[in-house]
């Protein structure tokens, strides 16, 4: 069974300091997405990587893929209030484009 | 911007009845996807389905659960006799292509007493 495991699951962190959220997949993919939800909310799509070394940014947040390793990041610059919410990151290995969504980290940023 | 909807937005049903969730997926998309989220859980994969088919489905996905795309628009998740366990929000997703990524509509939340 594919397992893909994020670290932290909750994250409280200050306004201004740096983070990154960790996401682990059992099996091969080479392919994995992030997403944000705020409470109550869908999910907002944040990035694609679809390849081995992918690194996209937008804004204080960058993603980063290494399927060597299984691993993608998330990694946060001089957060801000409006970050706060949780983060998924999904994984894509099945050929009906099914996505394993990661345990979800919760974060806080306070002022 | 085109986006996915869902209506309704919140369904309370009594335990064993039907209940039909409905999604209009962005227009030019191919790829069509129900997932849930039992509150404050991760979101979980129901099925994917394409060119009038299911593609891909999960051991969520049973006897209980049907998906279908009545007309050129619309895409449908029945589920024929709700038990408790079936609340969640449920999400509607669409992709153009496959391994694009997934846009998800705001969700419909189903309370089942």
């Amino acid at each position: 069974e594919l397992k893909v495991e994020q670290n932290p699951l909750f994250l409280s962190m200050q306004e201004g300091k740096n983070y990154t959220i960790y996401c682990n997949y059992s099996t091969t993919s080479d392919r994995l997405y992030w997403y944000r939800q705020d409470p109550g909310k869908s999910l907002e799509s944040l990035f694609v990587l679809l390849s081995n070394g992918a690194v996209k940014q937008e804004g204080r947040l960058m993603a980063s893929l290494d399927t060597k390793a299984r691993l993608s990041t998330l990694h946060i610059t001089a957060a801000v209030h409006d970050l706060s919410a949780t983060y998924f990151c999904a994984v894509d290995i099945g050929t009906g484009n099914q996505f394993y969504f990661g345990t979800g980290t919760s974060l806080t940023v306070i002022p | 911007e085109p986006e996915v909807t869902q209506t309704p937005s919140h369904q309370v049903t009594q335990m064993g009845q039907e209940v039909i969730l409905r999604c209009v997926p962005i227009s030019n998309h191919l790829y069509f996807y129900w997932y849930r989220q039992i509150l404050g859980q991760k979101v979980e994969f129901l099925v994917s389905f394409y060119n009038n088919e299911i593609s891909e489905k999960s051991e969520i996905f049973d006897d209980q659960f049907s998906v279908e795309r009545p007309d050129g628009s619309n895409f449908t998740l029945k589920i024929r006799s709700t038990k408790l366990e079936d609340s969640a929000m449920y999400f509607c997703a669409s992709s153009e292509a496959w391994g694009n990524e997934q846009y998800f509509g705001p969700g419909t939340r189903l309370t089942v007493t």
